[in-house]
């Protein structure tokens, strides 16, 4: 049977440490990217999102930077918490109103 | 609560049988959109309404597969003669018009076919 996580990458951090979490999106048309947050169980919360037209955006202890040179997605999360540990993932928008979504990157929080 | 809501959150079938699930969106939200996911993946679009129109289908939605919004407010997706490949989490999501990119996901409804 499947294991959830098997195939996706993670990240463990110390609490308290930032955290950085990489996403390479595919499509340069891509206008809007968005992040979402995924606990065991649960439909993925809306993080941050940012407009192709800007490089960067922050949140409350989040902020997104976008590459659109090399189609780089990234999500900073500063003092990271347990409550944090959950699955990331990133998603674009390219064409019509669906979002396309990466494949995850598990981050673990050490307390 | 005024997010969005599912149901059921989990449901049990054997194969061949057929499925129904209920999503209803945030109230002021006109777009509804349903997504699969399976384990250690990222949600894959599968439709998606504006008011009650059906406007975009993925072909990963066969024909065992319909979804409706009767009334532009809640939305059925229905699953007829499961498959056991139809074992997923299947996700609800609604946003604003035009110019609102953002969706808000539902807590979604948990497939089993056996």
């Amino acid at each position: 049977g499947e294991s959830v996580g098997l195939h996706l990458p993670t990240l463990s951090v110390q609490e308290g440490d930032n955290s950085i979490i990489n996403c390479a999106y595919s499509n340069s048309a891509s206008d809007y990217f968005i992040w979402y947050k995924q606990e065991s169980g649960k439909g993925p919360q809306f993080i941050i999102d940012i407009r192709s037209n800007m490089d960067k955006r922050q949140g409350q202890r989040v902020t997104v930077l976008l590459n659109k040179t090399v189609k780089h997605l990234s999500l900073q999360i500063a003092a990271t918490q347990p409550g944090d540990s959950a699955v990331y993932f990133c998603a674009e928008r390219f064409y019509g109103n669906k979002l396309v979504f990466g494949a995850g990157t598990i981050l673990r929080v050490k307390s | 609560d005024t997010g969005v809501s599912q149901d059921p959150r989990h449901k049990i079938t054997k194969r061949g049988q057929n499925v129904t699930f209920r999503c209803d969106p945030i109230s002021e939200h006109n777009r509804l959109y349903w997504y699969r996911q399976t384990l250690g993946q990222g949600p894959e679009f599968l439709t998606y309404f504006q008011n009650e129109a059906q406007l975009e289908k993925s072909r990963l939605l066969s024909d065992r597969f319909s979804a409706e919004r009767p009334k532009g407010s809640f939305s059925t997706l229905e699953i007829q003669r499961t498959e056991q490949g139809d074992s997923a989490m299947y996700l609800c999501a609604s946003s604003q018009a035009q110019g609102a990119y953002e969706q808000y996901f539902g807590p979604g409804t948990r497939l089993t076919v056996t």
